[in-house]
């Protein structure tokens, strides 16, 4: 089983909707969580961080988390064609290091 | 605003050369890191360092060494360049802690 798994998608939604991406992490000691946005060629950008249970939302974007589910979603509203890009998944504090591990990577895809 | 920077976007050597990827930070960050990534394997971790002078081994560290004199500037070294080495090298750095990571630019490396 892999650390962190994310669908590979691609995930295709309409302009205007909600795309929802989903993480599952295998550690239940885990700390931190992070989404990243990459576009192609690009390196990753920090989207949003979460460390506790619940929601946390900026802007059109809302992190998910629930630690008892090891899984951390991230939605976007009102999804606009600049958002198709690779979205990475993070988690930290695996294994009881201050390692980051990666998720591959959900393609998503925003169609006008 | 947050900054990291590599020394090159792009990079051409050749089979058995020395490499020379530099990352400069200029957020006072503690931890530094070298990942490199490649299509469907996502990111992996080089090396990682927590202080000046203090370094540790990530998952794939053979062929590789870094170097940190100054809390700002982490170097990564290819000590004798393969083709197997062809890769996006992405530097990142963070607080001491669980935190957000930040990302430079990238080095697109090729080595033929």
């Amino acid at each position: 089983q892999k650390e962190v798994e994310q669908n590979s998608g691609p995930l295709s939604v309409p302009e205007g909707a909600i795309a929802s991406l989903n993480c599952t992490y295998s550690d239940r000691v885990s700390q931190s969580f992070f989404w990243y946005r990459q576009y192609s060629g690009k390196s990753p950008e920090l989207i949003m961080s979460i460390y506790s249970n619940g929601d946390k939302e900026d802007g059109r974007f809302t992190a998910q988390l629930n630690k008892a589910s090891q899984y951390v979603s991230l939605l976007i509203r009102d999804s606009q064609p600049s958002d198709s890009a690779t979205y990475l998944c993070a988690v930290n504090g695996i294994s009881g290091t201050y390692k980051y591990i990666f998720g591959t990577g959900t393609r998503l895809k925003v169609l006008a | 605003d947050v900054k990291v920077t590599q020394s090159s976007r792009y990079l051409v050597k050749r089979t058995g050369e020395k490499v020379f990827l530099e990352c400069v930070q200029d957020m006072d960050h503690e931890n530094m890191f070298w990942y490199r990534q490649d299509p469907g394997l996502g990111l992996r971790l080089i090396y990682f360092s927590y202080d000046v002078k203090m370094k540790e081994k990530g998952d794939i560290p053979e062929g590789y060494s870094v170097s940190r004199e100054k809390k700002e500037r982490f170097s990564l070294i290819l000590e004798s360049a393969s083709t197997n080495q062809t890769s996006m090298y992405l530097c990142a750095s963070s607080r001491q802690g669980a935190y957000e990571q930040y990302f430079g630019p990238g080095t697109r490396l090729t080595v033929t």
